[in-house]
């Protein structure tokens, strides 16, 4: 069975840093892209960032990049997101996704985490 | 970026009546490999999404046969046929075939009248 548990969500000020991760069990964690999508509170879901699984490679939305990484360690079978100068504007819920399908160049999370919240404040 | 358009936004239903939501992309799905790569998520209050349907019309394990996905190129829509109880909550639609960015559809609220 599939599982994705995040963790590592709270408060932190604007400027500050955090690192979220998303422990994952169930499939071969190195073969499938995976993904960080959150939630605003009351808002709808915003793609966040993606890794591919084989080739490592990672891609981010505007509203992040240069701030956010996204890593991942396969011996830990754990996906990671460091986040640096949040703003107010990051806080939400977040979620780790799994890809549905190892390789085939399309994004479709069949599996979602619980999700952990992000609140960026003074 | 693709743009996802949902409509409604906000959909009132009586339980057993059916139900209907579009989605709209600004760019074709087909994929060079002919398929078409449209999803729908369901996330019910205080949950997480989850996914009822991929590749346009086909139902993830355990999706009751009233929820069906139809549509091509750039016009979808998704159906429950009766709505029950447990339906209730914000239904998405998401492309992740022209990346980046990966984007969704605003959510359609489905509640019970």
């Amino acid at each position: 069975e599939v599982q994705l548990l995040e963790s590592g969500g709270g408060l932190i000020p604007p400027g500050g840093s955090l690192r979220l991760s998303c422990a994952a069990s169930g499939f071969t964690f190195s073969s499938y892209a995976m993904s960080w999508v959150r939630q605003a509170p009351g808002k709808g879901l915003e793609w966040v960032s993606s890794i591919i699984g084989l080739s490592g490679r990672t891609d981010y939305a505007d509203s992040v990049k240069g701030r956010f990484t996204i890593s991942r360690d396969i011996t830990k079978n754990t996906l990671f997101l460091q986040m640096n100068s949040p703003r107010a504007e990051d806080t939400a819920v977040y979620y780790c996704a799994k890809d549905a399908v190892s390789g085939d160049g399309v994004y479709d999370f069949d599996h979602w985490g619980q999700g952990t919240l992000v609140t960026v404040s003074s | 970026d693709v743009v996802m358009t949902q409509s409604p936004l906000s959909l009132p239903v009586t339980l057993g009546q059916p139900a209907s939501i579009s989605c709209r992309s600004s760019q074709s799905l087909v994929h060079s490999d002919g398929d078409t790569y449209l999803n729908w998520f369901h996330q019910r209050p205080g949950q997480s999404p989850r996914r009822l349907i991929y590749k346009v019309s086909n139902r993830d394990s355990g999706v009751p046969d009233r929820f069906s996905g139809s549509g091509s190129g750039t016009d979808f829509t998704l159906k429950i046929s009766r709505v029950e109880a447990e339906d209730v909550g914000v239904y998405y639609c998401m492309q992740g075939i022209r990346w980046p960015p990966i984007t969704f559809g605003q959510g359609t609220r489905v509640e019970i009248k």
